[in-house]
């Protein structure tokens, strides 16, 4: 059965950087784009952007173009994130998906001196 | 970006009633919407797909409409594990974008 099986709660100073990871089992890793939404209390939902997992190319949301990088490793069918220049506004759980039907269990991530 | 605007942000309804969930997008999405349910400390849940389409498991009490740009999520013969947060999803045209909730309770 696919699955997306999300790292573990993060912990962060303002202005260093996380890389969360999201492993895919269940398909083929390469055949579907992996997206990654923010979830807080505050703003919602609100989507990141998606990685191809194939080619590697990517698309992010303006909003989140320099704060988010997103990468692959095709050997261990791991899609990750990056969020750097971290500030109290990150805070949030982010999501992992592959498309509307299968969604990671979410990683809180907590900036915070 | 287009907007989606959910409402009501919370109801109230007894057990056994029909409730009724609407988002309002402000261009046309061509019936590129999703609806989800999403439990305290889980991940959302896909209900209805392509605006109308059941996703496979999911109660048929569930049911999704549209009109225009209004998208409607109705919930018929409300059960106690109903009441959770509900939310769509626009995925015509990047960036995708959310309603903000809505939260259910019971009465």
């Amino acid at each position: 059965q696919v699955q997306l099986q999300q790292s573990g709660a993060e912990l962060a100073k303002p202005g260093s950087s996380v890389k969360i990871s999201c492993k895919a089992s269940g398909y083929t890793f390469t055949s579907y784009d992996i997206s990654w939404i923010k979830q807080t209390t505050g703003q919602g939902l609100e989507y990141i952007g998606y990685i191809n997992t194939g080619s590697g190319g990517t698309y992010y949301n303006e909003k989140f173009k320099g704060k988010a990088t997103l990468t692959v490793d095709k050997s261990s069918s791991t899609a990750f994130m990056q969020l750097s220049s971290l500030t109290p506004e990150d805070t949030a759980v982010y999501y992992c998906a592959r498309g509307a039907r299968y969604w990671g269990q979410g990683v809180m991530v907590t900036v915070s001196s | 970006d287009i907007q989606m605007t959910q409402s009501p942000a919370s109801l109230s309804a007894s057990l056994g009633e029909t409730v009724t969930i609407e988002c309002l997008a402000s261009e046309d999405i061509y019936s590129n919407l999703a609806w989800y349910q999403q439990k305290p400390g889980k991940s959302p849940q896909l209900l209805i797909y392509d605006a109308s389409s059941l996703q496979d498991g999911v109660p048929s009490r569930f049911s999704g409409s549209e009109s225009g740009t209004q998208y409607s999520l109705e919930i018929n013969s409300l059960q106690s594990e109903d009441a959770v947060t509900y939310f769509c999803q626009q995925h015509h045209d990047y960036p995708y974008t959310f309603g903000a909730g809505t939260k259910l309770e019971l009465k």
